[in-house]
């Protein structure tokens, strides 16, 4: 699977939408990517994924680049539960089962 | 649905001692892994399954052994525990879903484990 890059830490204004950017430029065609988190020390929660067109559902936005090479994640208006670590992974849709996680953005949202 | 389910949600070991972390899905999941996540790092994955009868190692699969009898279980068994396997220990489960990049992976609400 293409690594992926993220900044360690970030800090959001609750109320604001929170953008959250992952670097993946070694992302292969058939590749997905996938956001998770974890809101202290809980398991991760999935929060969305995709593979080339931008995605929403009732989380969060995606939006990916024309050329695939880094997304971001987008919580619209954000509150003090989505302090969390956030991370990005990059999946093949075959041929790899596993399911690996890197250090992940840590999240503050500040009151 | 209960989920993904891991007993027991604490534990302490003694040096040299065993034990097995349980996990179970009733999602009828094909997909299982297992990670650990030491303190204010993130999860590394030590085993994990695609099937029932089928395991494979991840990143850190020293000092661990698995099973997977059954779609449902899938346990993680520490033979001889060290102080450095101290960690928190989360299961996972997800289904292969062709042509959408899989599907979500569900996480059980972890097992600390202490070894002193």
């Amino acid at each position: 699977d293409a690594k992926t890059t993220q900044p360690p830490s970030m800090d959001c204004a609750e109320g604001r939408a929170a953008n959250l950017p992952c670097n993946h430029s070694t992302i292969s065609g058939n590749e997905y990517v996938y956001w998770y988190r974890q809101i202290h020390s809980q398991g991760p929660q999935y929060i969305i994924h995709g593979l080339k067109n931008n995605e929403t559902n009732e989380m969060a936005s995606l939006i990916i680049t024309e050329d695939r090479k880094s997304s971001t994640l987008i919580l619209p208006h954000a509150t003090l539960r989505d302090t969390a670590v956030y991370y990005c992974i990059v999946r093949s849709d075959f041929g790899n089962e596993k399911l690996t996680f890197g250090t992940g953005t840590r999240l503050t949202i500040i009151p | 649905n209960a989920g993904v389910t891991q007993t027991p949600k604490f534990r302490i070991l003694k040096i040299g001692q065993s034990m097995t972390l349980q996990c179970a899905q009733d999602m009828n999941h094909n997909y299982m892994y297992w990670y650990r996540q030491d303190p204010g790092m993130g999860l590394k994955l030590i085993y994990y399954s695609v099937g029932a009868g089928i395991t494979d190692k991840g990143e850190v699969p020293n000092g661990y052994n698995v099973s997977r009898s059954t779609t449902e279980d899938f346990p993680l068994r520490l033979e001889l525990a060290a102080p450095s396997q101290t960690s928190v220990y989360f299961c996972a489960s997800s289904v292969r879903q062709g042509g959408r990049g899989g599907t979500e992976a569900f996480f059980g609400q972890g097992t600390r484990l202490t070894v002193v």
